[in-house]
């Protein structure tokens, strides 16, 4: 059983072009979240999604991010005119239960966005 | 607000040693608490989780003790090895949305 998917691994994009970042869950998993770490930070909430659905996006910024999970394929994060401040690692994870959260999100390893 | 308070920011300890990584939170609707163990370049990946009708929960040399009264929980690595070096994050879910600690850099020196 494949874990969860992410890629790319690493993109560099100049300031003003757009970064889509993709995450496949794991088989089985309808829920999922994108987190951005920034280098020696911890990981910060920015989107829960099920499929076709934005559960919580209280997280992310209101212009600029985008983020959907389609009935078929997989979550897309998407950044439209990134800056530099838009450098971070993005995680997604994915969990196959509702409810109160009881169960155990399970990461990618990450997608790496460099803004020149 | 930070839901999930977590110290020391990073630790030293030498190999044998004990590291201990504290958390404190304040919303008692939490009831699940997990940590988070990540190595450099890789995602985090659960590692020990504890709910608060238990005060203590031990899986190899990973202990989590838990206090309800005080809101606080920690994890305690027993003979720390140098393997063991890695960033450490506490979270606790509410509503489906974990909310994490700031994480600990635990270096186990040789």
């Amino acid at each position: 059983n494949a874990g969860v998917m992410q890629n790319p691994r690493h993109l560099v994009r100049r300031r003003g072009q757009e970064a889509r970042l993709r995450c496949s869950p794991m088989k089985g998993h309808s829920h999922v979240y994108w987190y951005r770490q920034l280098p020696e930070e911890g990981l910060k909430f920015m989107v829960y999604l099920q499929k076709e659905n934005i559960i919580d996006e209280s997280g992310m910024p209101k212009e600029r991010f985008s983020a959907e999970f389609p009935k078929e394929g997989p979550s897309i994060l998407r950044i439209q005119q990134v800056v530099r401040g838009d450098s971070a690692a993005y995680f997604c994870a994915s969990s196959p239960f509702h409810g109160q959260g009881h169960g155990e999100l399970f990461f990618g390893e990450g997608s790496r966005l460099t803004v020149l | 607000q930070q839901q999930v308070k977590q110290s020391p920011q990073s630790l030293i300890v030498q190999k044998g040693g004990i590291s201990i990584i504290n958390c404190a939170y304040e919303n008692t609707a939490f009831d699940y608490f997990p940590w988070y163990q990540q190595f450099p370049g890789k995602g985090p990946a659960l590692l020990i989780a504890i709910r608060p009708d238990v005060s203590e929960k031990k899986e190899g040399r990973f202990t989590i003790s838990f206090n309800k009264s005080a809101k606080q929980f920690s994890l305690h690595i027993m003979d720390s090895q140098p393997g063991d070096s890695a960033t450490y994050f506490c979270a606790a879910p509410l509503f489906n949305k974990f909310y994490f600690g700031s994480g600990t850099k635990l270096n186990v020196k040789p």
